[in-house]
């Protein structure tokens, strides 16, 4: 079956300094991964996608993620953090079968320190 | 803003009672999922309808239950409400039933059970 794996629970970091969120998967196919940032109180908002080609990806807000297949991992960084990326992050996973769901990870709150 | 709705924003009820919640996809989405967060489980997935029809469907209790609608707004119908379904409840919309397509979420309807 499928999972998401987020191993760190919480993360606190200086602003500033670089960021590196874990994220392992266990996907039969092919993955189409994806991270989510959820703000306090807010909802869920895609900081970027991995559906094919190059596995280095970038997204919103400064954050890019590398997809790598032999250590089933999909890391997201960013090289400077601002106060403002305070925040829980999601990995998913999504399913191409008959419907589209998504498969979250267990979160990794992110603390930035000033 | 995600273009997603979710009402009511915050909803507390007593054990035993039933509850709708709604959410209106963005414009041109077709497919409606519905998640639910919660400490404990973390985010799940429920159901998912394209087009009016059930599509894919997660760990949703029996108590629990959805529809889409012609204007393809939906509904979340939770009835005999016990303690522990207290948690976030999102809605997610994307173009398409089926593939992975990126989806985006509302802000979640906060569901208290006292």
């Amino acid at each position: 079956a499928q999972s998401v794996t987020q191993p760190d629970i919480h993360i606190t970091v200086s602003e500033g300094a670089s960021l590196e969120l874990r994220c392992n998967y266990s996907y039969g196919a092919t993955p189409y991964l994806f991270w989510y940032v959820q703000s306090p109180g807010q909802g869920l908002q895609l900081l970027l996608k991995y559906f094919s080609g190059d596995t280095l990806v970038q997204g919103i807000k400064g954050f890019e993620a590398e997809f790598k297949r032999s250590q089933s991992s999909f890391n997201l960084r960013k090289p400077s953090v601002h106060w403002s990326d305070a925040a829980e992050y999601f990995c998913a996973v999504g399913h191409n079968n008959a419907g589209n769901m998504l498969t979250f990870g267990g979160g990794t709150r992110l603390m930035v320190k000033p | 803003d995600s273009g997603v709705t979710q009402t009511p924003k915050h909803l507390i009820t007593a054990t035993g009672q039933r509850v709708t919640l709604r959410c209106s996809p963005r414009s041109g989405d077709l497919s409606v999922y519905w998640y639910q967060q919660s400490l404990d489980q973390g985010l799940q997935f429920l159901i998912q309808y394209y087009n009016g029809e059930e599509r894919a469907k997660g760990n949703i209790l029996e108590r629990f239950s959805a529809q889409q609608f012609p204007d393809l707004h939906s509904e979340l119908n939770l009835s005999s409400l016990e303690l522990g379904d207290s948690a976030l409840y999102f809605c997610a919309s994307s173009l398409t039933g089926s593939g992975v397509t990126e989806a985006f979420f509302g802000q979640g309807t906060r569901l208290t059970v006292v």
